[in-house]
């Protein structure tokens, strides 16, 4: 069985400093894996997401996201915060054989400080 | 383009009450997903239609939610009778078909409080 585990349910940083925000996943295939991002009161907004082609991807905001098979992650980064980051991030894995079915994490909350 | 639609944006009930949310996916999608998102938890899959087919339903509580797309377009889940552990959003997305990696598109929500 799939499962996706977002390491902090809440993450500080403050504006320009790095962001991180951890996934690990688990699956005895590959798997697809995807970032939403979700403002307050809206639906969630597709960040990015890793298809098998290229390990770094990279989305949009600025973020972009490393599929590390080894360690069986997908980390989040973002070189440099801005206040309107702050959002709730989900980490999600679908595979190729169930309909596109997403298993979503519990979500990290990102705040960013002035 | 539009986005996928959803109503009522807010919805309060009692409990034992019945409730029923609408959902427009994007135009042309063929695939439609009901999620529930509790708060402090990621999205939970409820159930996925493909044109107007049951993909998969393992997850509906089916002794009080149904959903029905007639027509393959538009979505209504309906909850009845209502529990306070309902309470939640309930979010409607659309992806153009079954893949893995094809992007699924997300409504904004209709978020539901049970008294």
């Amino acid at each position: 069985a799939q499962s996706v585990t977002q390491l902090g349910s809440h993450v500080s940083v403050s504006e320009g400093a790095l962001v991180l925000l951890r996934c690990n996943y688990s699956s005895s295939v590959p798997p697809y894996l995807f970032w939403y991002v979700q403002y307050p009161n809206q639906g969630l907004q597709l960040l990015l997401k890793y298809t098998s082609a290229a390990t770094l991807v990279k989305g949009i905001n600025g973020f972009e996201a490393e599929f590390k098979k080894s360690e069986t992650s997908f980390h989040l980064t973002k070189p440099s915060a801005h206040m309107s980051d702050a959002a709730e991030y989900f980490c999600a894995v679908s595979r190729y054989n169930q309909g596109g079915k997403l298993i979503f994490g519990q979500g990290t909350e990102l705040s960013v400080k002035p | 383009e539009a986005g996928v639609a959803q109503s009522p944006r807010y919805k309060i009930i009692e409990k034992r009450q019945s409730v029923a949310f609408w959902c427009n996916p994007i135009s042309g999608h063929a695939t439609l997903y009901w999620y529930q998102q509790i708060l402090g938890q990621g999205p939970k899959l409820l159930i996925q239609f493909q044109n107007n087919g049951v993909v998969d339903d393992s997850q509906l509580p089916k002794d009080r939610f149904s959903a029905e797309r007639l027509k393959g377009v538009d979505s209504t889940l309906k909850i009845q009778p209502a529990k306070l552990e309902d309470s939640a959003v309930y979010l409607c997305a659309s992806s153009s078909g079954l893949a893995g990696p094809d992007t699924q598109y997300f409504g904004p929500g209709t978020r539901l409080t049970v008294l």
